[in-house]
């Protein structure tokens, strides 16, 4: 079964710490995602990667930062977290090939972040 | 960029078909229509996915008009474990980062 694993299911952090939630897939897929979800606004776009090295900022990238060192993993950083960075963080993949149609997203369990 | 508007919330019953429906009123030529289902502190999960008139798996349907300015998704016969939000994405074949961003979806809720 296809699957994308994040390492960290629940953190708790102290404002400035420096934040790293990893994610790994393991379906050889090009593109991968970080979005976080907060009530009431649904799920916002952070980066996106579509091959190894190479970032794109989605929505809201202040404040946060990605690395892509192998294709497999992909990897969201928080400089010097925040507590309005309190969320839960979901990371995503999808072939870059659209197959019979348009990419399919599947999605990480989720991060759960808490900054004091 | 085709963005979708679906309502905010739905209620219903066990055992009755479930109807949501998506607009994209400025939904491209190549553009795909996709929906998927959140559970509470789960990532969303792909369930259905069309490019015109109907489309069927075993969870779901998926109508699509001529025109493909709206979507309804289909759920027959819900149960308890159906109540979750609902999210309709647009977007093409190929990558296009503007084919990720999700709307507020459509929360279900479906009584006994």
């Amino acid at each position: 079964d296809v699957k994308v694993t994040q390492s960290s299911r629940y953190l708790v952090k102290r404002t400035g710490e420096k934040v790293f939630l990893e994610c790994v897939q393991d379906m050889d897929h090009e593109n991968m995602f970080w979005y976080r979800q907060d009530p009431g606004l649904g799920l916002r776009l952070i980066y996106f990667s579509y091959d190894v090295k190479m970032k794109e900022k989605g929505d809201i990238p202040e404040g946060y930062s990605v690395s892509r060192e192998k294709k497999e993993r992909f990897s969201l950083i928080l400089e010097s977290a925040s507590t309005n960075q309190t969320s839960m963080y979901l990371c995503a993949s999808s072939s870059g090939t659209g197959n019979s149609g348009a990419n399919v997203l599947t999605f990480g369990a989720g991060s759960r972040l808490t900054v004091l | 960029l085709a963005k979708t508007t679906q309502p905010i919330s739905m209620d219903s019953y066990e055992g009755q078909e479930v109807n949501i429906t998506c607009s994209h009123n400025n939904i491209a030529t190549n553009d795909y229509i996709t929906w998927y289902q959140q559970f509470p502190s789960q990532g969303p999960r792909f369930i259905i996915q069309g490019y015109k008139t109907k489309v069927t798996n075993e969870v779901a349907s998926l109508f699509i008009p001529a025109d493909r300015k709206s979507s309804t998704l289909s759920l027959p016969r819900v149960s308890l474990s159906d109540t979750a939000v609902y999210y309709c994405l647009v977007g093409g074949v190929g990558y296009n980062n503007n084919d990720m961003r999700f709307g507020a979806g459509t929360r279900l809720t479906v009584k006994p």
